[in-house]
């Protein structure tokens, strides 16, 4: 278990509809990552906050969007829904933001289906 | 661009055979961050091990071994005495630092027979 934690484990929704994932980083971890898993694109990084900040943008689509809250743990909406978007997200986190890059700490993934 | 090459898409060994993971990762900064990470068939991602670009020493965790070779721009993953719970997708990453995020390889599916 390494301590990051997302709600729901799976959801199944219709083209053109928003879902939002949630995360909650691990106990002290104040950076927030955002990936998604599918079987053409491989593992990517969606985007990053950092104690409620927007800090890197990686491939992320318009049509997403995310936030960190002042209790620090975070929210990935999808809206206009595509089948292409059907995918495992992922969120980790990581002790601090400096120059060195922290390990991430992976939570279970939210599988995200859409019909 | 940063980029993680695993040239293995799939490694199939019987147990207790030794089998390496090759990444080769490009990238133009001098300062950045390797990573493994392990995606056994439950899903998760679990974290092996991070190395930073200044430090080349090799390291070895139990059966797990790991060679970082600047030269050749490579950071293989060696598993001795391989056991069926090591049977996953293993992936290597690479970060620049700071608040990057990782830029993974496509994973190598390792498969170990009893």
């Amino acid at each position: 278990d390494s301590g990051v934690t997302q709600t729901p484990k799976h959801l199944i929704t219709a083209t053109g509809q928003r879902v939002t994932l949630r995360c909650s980083p691990r106990s002290g971890d104040l950076s927030v990552y955002w990936y998604q898993q599918s079987l053409d694109q491989g593992l990517q990084f969606l985007i990053q906050y950092y104690n409620g900040e927007e800090r890197a943008k990686g491939n992320i689509l318009e049509r997403f969007s995310a936030q960190q809250f002042p209790d620090l743990h975070s929210e990935l909406n999808l809206s206009s829904l595509e089948l292409g978007d059907s995918a495992l997200y992922f969120c980790a986190s990581s002790a601090s933001q400096t120059e060195e890059a922290y390990e991430q700490y992976f939570g279970p993934g939210t599988r995200l289906t859409v019909t | 661009a940063q980029k993680v090459t695993q040239a293995q898409t799939e490694i199939s060994v019987v147990e207790k055979e030794d089998v390496t993971l090759d990444c080769v990762y490009e990238t133009r900064d001098t300062t950045y961050y390797l990573f493994w990470y392990k995606q056994p068939p439950s899903g998760e991602l679990v974290f092996l091990i991070r190395r930073n670009s200044f430090d080349e020493q090799n390291e070895i965790s139990g059966r797990y071994s790991w060679n970082f070779q600047k030269s050749t721009s490579s950071f293989n993953f060696t598993i001795t005495a391989s056991q069926v719970v090591d049977s996953a997708v293993y992936f290597c990453a690479l970060s620049r630092g700071g608040a990057d995020g990782l830029t993974f390889g496509k994973g190598t599916h390792l498969i170990i027979q009893p």
